[in-house]
């Protein structure tokens, strides 16, 4: 059946990096795009945009364009998110998603000094 | 950018109750719209997309109707399975942005 399954929970620091990966089976990874999507604590779902699986372009919404970048590994099925120069109003959890029907569990990053 | 602006923001039902969701969007989204379901902790549910259509394995209970710039998500004979908080989102243009939500509690 079809999975994404995230890493999981992080801790970081102010200014530090994270990447989180999301890993798809069940599917042909290169046929539908990845989204990522933010929640902060007790917000609503934000989409922070997606990256196209076949040709690795990805594309940002406008709040999250500089610190962010979406990557790929396509051997591993694979889709990252790397957020860099941490800041507090990062913690949240995100989510991976396929098509909009296909969610990853989630990954919750905490970033406190 | 197309804004959805979801309502109400919170609502309070009993089982059995009928409760409609609704949510506008700032431009014609030609019924691209999906609604989610998410429960605390968990990740959202795919319920409905195209505005009308259900997804695989959602009650019939769960309907969505609208069109231009006008949907609602109907759940009709509430079940306790069914609260939590519900989402709608646009695919008509990028960025696909989604509602503020609608928390749906217990009365």
């Amino acid at each position: 059946q079809i999975q994404l399954v995230q890493s999981g929970p992080e801790l970081k620091k102010p200014g530090e990096t994270v990447k989180i990966s999301c890993k798809a089976s069940g599917y042909t990874f290169t046929n539908y795009g990845m989204n990522w999507v933010k929640q902060a604590p007790g917000k609503g779902l934000k989409w922070m945009g997606w990256i196209n699986t076949y040709t690795g372009e990805p594309t940002y919404a406008d709040d999250f364009k500089g610190r962010f970048a979406f990557s790929l590994e396509t051997s591993a099925s694979t889709a990252y998110l790397q957020i860099n120069n941490l800041k507090n109003e990062d913690t949240a959890t995100y989510f991976c998603a396929s098509g909009g029907l296909y969610w990853g569990q989630g990954t919750t990053l905490t970033v406190s000094s | 950018d197309i804004q959805m602006t979801q309502s109400p923001a919170s609502l309070s039902a009993s089982v059995g109750e009928t409760v409609t969701i609704t949510c506008r969007a700032s431009g014609n989204i030609h019924n691209y719209l999906a609604w989610y379901q998410q429960k605390q902790g968990k990740s959202p549910q795919l319920l409905v997309y195209n505005a009308k259509t259900l997804a695989d394995g959602v009650p019939s209970r769960f309907s969505g109707s609208g069109s231009g710039t006008q949907y609602s998500l109907k759940i009709n004979s509430l079940q306790p399975e069914d609260f939590g908080s519900y989402y709608c989102q646009h695919f008509w243009s990028t960025p696909p942005t989604f509602g503020a939500g609608t928390k749906l509690e217990l009365k």
